[in-house]
């Protein structure tokens, strides 16, 4: 069975560079036409889908996140992580990863990790 | 960018009850790619319904989703005392992927 594993600093200083990462376990994260995602959810708020790399290293992100997001895939480690860069408050949140065939439904969730920004 | 918008935001109900979430589509994205999410404190969200209205493998068939173009439903026939928690529909066709706002089922 796949599981996905979050990882990270839980604090970050504002104006710093939030770093994740998600481990992935069960099945190799090069094999398969499979999309690398990360979404984020603020207290009490909807879920926001923040981007992802595909495995050939393709990525896409969100719009509103587009400027201040980098995903990286890292094989020989089975992991792919998310930097963004110049954190606010508003960054704040539980970080999920998330894995899927390109328009299969999102069923292989990470536990998610809380980064909470401030100084 | 889709935007879902989901109602009501709150839902009192009790144990035995029906219970129907709408979700509706800013625009017709022309797809069968919308899902349910179940989400508790403190995990993540657990898909339920994908593709409309195909149950993901464990969901009992209490729960059932339906619609088309712009407007759809969760119906959970039958609430149970573990169904009280948030549910999110989510587009997940062309990026970027979007979410409603939720709604939660509280017990009445």
């Amino acid at each position: 069975q796949v599981q996905l594993q979050e990882s990270g600093p839980g604090l970050v200083k504002p104006s710093q560079t939030l770093s994740l990462t998600c481990t992935v376990s069960g099945a190799s994260i090069s094999s398969g036409n499979y999309y690398l995602n990360w979404f984020r959810q603020p207290a009490g708020k909807e879920l926001e889908w923040i981007g992802r790399i595909h495995t050939d290293g393709s990525a896409r992100y969100n719009p509103s996140l587009a400027s201040r997001v980098t995903m990286s895939i890292h094989t020989s480690e089975n992991q792919f992580s998310l930097k963004l860069n110049s954190v606010t408050a508003a960054d704040t949140a539980v970080y999920y990863c998330a894995r899927r065939k390109y328009l299969d439904p999102f069923d292989q969730w990470g536990q998610g990790t809380l980064v909470t920004v401030s100084s | 960018e889709i935007v879902l918008t989901q109602s009501p935001g709150t839902l009192s109900l009790s144990p035995g009850e029906r219970a129907t979430l709408s979700c509706r589509a800013s625009q017709d994205f022309g797809s069968p790619y919308l899902a349910w999410f179940q989400q508790k404190p403190g995990q993540a969200p657990r898909l339920l319904i994908y593709d409309i209205s195909s149950r993901a493998a464990g969901i009992p068939d209490r729960f059932s989703g339906s619609g088309s173009g712009t407007d759809f439903t969760l119906t959970i026939s039958r609430l149970e005392p573990a169904d009280f928690a948030v549910y999110y529909c989510q587009h997940y066709s062309s990026p970027p992927i979007t979410f409603g706002q939720g709604t939660r089922l509280e017990i009445k």
